[in-house]
């Protein structure tokens, strides 16, 4: 089982139109979460974080955290052409004393208009 | 804030030379840097965890001989790869984790694609 999962898409949602992406994770002890947005070709970049069971509202994205669910979802309101991109859902790990993030495959985006 | 600068964004190098990458984290201090390296299409593949003043920790499979690194300041990390070849051909990113912040969020760097003839 990996350790990080999400569907590889891509997502296909009308502009104006709600995205949800989801995620899931294995080890039930992660304790903070984080969506980046990957344009092609260029670098990762952070839009959300989430440490807290419930959602969190940032502009028109809403992370969602449930953690007996082993379970991490971005939602993003009113979509626009601009969010076509790659979604990486990523989990901080404690290995050897270092944290490091286990990232997702990533879900790629398509808003049409 | 969270400012992640590399250089150089590009670079194309005969087979069998060295190229060093820089990463500067500008308005923050970055106890922690990370390097990954990202073939067309695929997820992101981390190389190794760098501290500032230590030796790095590479992932299992990264040769650290070829890939070196060097953390030498709490501000700047260098990633060296070594006699490259065309299989090293790959976009290389780092991030940087800022020390100040609670959860210490990853902040990535623009990125640097090598071409290996």
């Amino acid at each position: 089982q990996k350790e990080v999962e999400q569907n590889s898409g891509p997502l296909s949602v009308p502009e104006g139109a709600i995205a949800s992406l989801n995620c899931t994770y294995s080890d039930r002890g992660s304790q903070s979460f984080f969506w980046y947005r990957q344009y092609s070709g260029k670098s990762p970049e952070l839009i959300m974080s989430i440490y807290s069971n419930g959602d969190k509202e940032d502009g028109r994205f809403t992370a969602q955290l449930n953690k007996a669910s082993q379970y991490v979802s971005l939602l993003i309101r009113d979509s626009q052409p601009s969010d076509s991109a790659t979604y990486l859902c990523a989990v901080k790990a404690k290995t050897g004393g270092y944290n490091k993030l286990i990232f997702g495959a990533g879900t790629r985006l398509a808003v049409h208009p | 804030g969270a400012v992640v600068s590399q250089h150089p964004s590009r670079v194309i190098c005969k087979s069998g030379t060295s190229v060093k990458i820089e990463c500067r984290s500008l308005d923050f201090q970055a106890t922690t840097m990370f390097w990954y390296r990202q073939f067309p299409k695929q997820s992101l593949m981390l190389m190794a965890t760098s501290n500032e003043g230590s030796k790095a920790t590479y992932e299992q499979g990264v040769e650290k001989d070829k890939f070196l690194i060097n953390h030498a300041s709490l501000t700047l990390s260098t990633l060296t790869v070594t006699s490259a070849h065309p299989e090293d051909s790959s976009f290389y990113i780092c991030s940087a984790s800022d020390r100040d912040r609670l959860y210490n969020e990853q902040f990535f760097g623009p990125g640097t694609r090598l071409t290996v003839l």
